[in-house]
């Protein structure tokens, strides 16, 4: 069963605007992480913004928030101001306890399209 | 300050040959390690983990293996490659296994399977 899933294979956005990425989480553990990662044509991981399962704010990183909706299981980056720069690949991830260690599972990822 | 290093950055092997992905972390001790496999246009794949020196986890059964020789070092290894072990091979790193530690990745491997 899918733990992380990204609806969106790819999205446009027009430079200087918002654009939001989905990602929503299925887990039974009541203490988990949320991250999201991007993903440049270079192949580097760069790691963006980070959510705990127990944190009452979302979290917020300059241009970067993230929509965070516990009972939705849903964990939306925002990107804010877009700028061309933001064209890649993005990630979002899950950290949850499992086997007596903790793993982070990845979802498909969507890719993002900044227009000038 | 920490950083990881993984070598080569590209590698084309024949199917059948052996292969050595290597990868050492700087500025930190006790890492945890992974290995991850991307395919083209697709997401991260966990290989293996490890939490410290000879031991590891694997997460899928493969022709591949792991092996942590020392506290910051990583190897990724196959005795025979098939065409299926094609892809983005990336290490990374976390401070611990709490759930709020995001992991930093190397630059990555390009494999290609000939």
């Amino acid at each position: 069963a899918q733990k992380i899933t990204q609806t969106q294979p790819g999205m446009f956005v027009q430079e200087k605007e918002a654009v939001t990425l989905d990602c929503t989480y299925d887990t039974s553990d009541p203490s988990y992480g949320l991250f999201w990662y991007k993903q440049p044509s270079s192949g580097e991981m760069i790691f963006l913004i980070y959510q705990g399962s127990y944190d009452q704010q979302n979290a917020t990183e300059g241009r970067y928030s993230l929509n965070f909706q516990k009972a939705r299981k849903s964990a939306n980056l925002v990107i804010s101001a877009s700028q061309l720069g933001d064209s890649a690949m993005y990630f979002c991830a899950m950290r949850e306890l499992s086997g007596g260690g903790f793993k982070t599972i990845f979802g498909a990822g969507t890719r993002l399209f900044v227009k000038a | 300050s920490q950083t990881i290093h993984q070598w080569p950055a590209t590698l084309v092997q024949p199917v059948g040959s052996p292969l050595s992905l290597e990868c050492t972390v700087e500025g930190t001790s006790n890492p945890n390690l992974y290995w991850y496999r991307q395919a083209a246009g697709r997401g991260l794949q966990l290989l293996f983990y490890s939490v410290g020196i000879g031991q590891i986890s694997s997460e899928v059964p493969q022709n591949l293996s792991a092996s942590r020789p020392q506290d910051r070092q990583f190897i990724l290894s196959s005795k025979k490659l098939l065409l299926s072990d094609s892809g983005f091979y990336l290490c990374a790193w976390s401070a611990d296994l709490s759930s709020n530690q995001p992991q930093h990745f190397g630059d990555g491997t390009r494999l290609s399977i000939l």
